[in-house]
């Protein structure tokens, strides 16, 4: 069985750095790339990136770029998600996904989701 | 960037009735739409992927359709659990884009 699990809950304050994680399992890590999906507090879902963990190329969507890092560490089949300084407006659910990609056809979709990581940034 | 427009953002139906969600691209696309089902307190799952392909597990009361930069989602008779928040989703120039959501409400 494929499956994505994250780390648990945070709650950090303002200016605080964080590092998130996405354990992948049930296939082969390097032929995929995964992504984050962010959702604020009551709206919708939002592409972060996305990487491919066989060379690490990695892909922002401009909202993000600067914003976030996104990584991952093939010896442990694991995706990463990283603030430096994290802001108040941080605060959402965040996802990794497993996105299926066609470059032949452009045939695109995330499955499946992580449980999610609730990220708090409170002073 | 293609801009996914889902209407109606609220649809309010009975357990039995159809359900119909659209989902309009901005732009002309191919048929490489997903869409998804948002129960409340869980993660998105895949529902309909290729705008017409249901992912494996997904009842066959779901269907998936486009005619042009519209594609819709059918629930041919509504089961209690099915009353959740639906979006879409496409990709372009990588890029990856939802719609805003239609949430689909007990009437």
């Amino acid at each position: 069985e494929v499956q994505l699990v994250q780390s648990g809950a945070e709650v950090k304050k303002p200016g605080e750095s964080l590092k998130i994680s996405c354990k992948s399992s049930g296939y082969t890590f390097t032929h995929y790339w995964i992504g984050w999906v962010r959702q604020l507090p009551g709206k919708g879902l939002e592409s972060m990136g996305i990487i491919y963990p066989h060379d690490s190329e990695t892909r922002y969507s401009p909202s993000f770029q600067g914003q976030v890092t996104i990584s991952a560490d093939k010896s442990i089949n694991t995706a990463y998600l990283q603030w430096s300084r994290l802001k108040a407006s941080d605060t959402a659910m965040y996802y990794c996904v497993r996105l299926h990609y066609f470059e032949t056809s452009g045939s695109n979709w995330f499955d499946p989701w992580g449980q999610g990581t609730l990220v708090t940034v409170s002073s | 960037e293609i801009v996914l427009t889902q209407s109606p953002a609220t649809l309010s139906l009975s357990p039995g009735e159809r359900a119909t969600l659209s989902c309009r691209a901005s732009q002309s696309v191919s048929s490489y739409l997903a869409w998804y089902q948002q129960r409340p307190g869980q993660a998105p799952r895949l529902l309909i992927y290729d705008a017409s392909n249901r992912a494996t597990g997904i009842p066959a009361r779901f269907s998936g359709s486009r005619s042009g930069t519209d594609f819709t989602l059918t629930i041919s008779s509504l089961e209690p659990e099915d009353f959740a928040v639906y979006y879409c989703q496409q990709r372009s120039n990588w890029l990856y884009t939802f719609g805003q959501g239609t949430k689909l409400e007990i009437k």
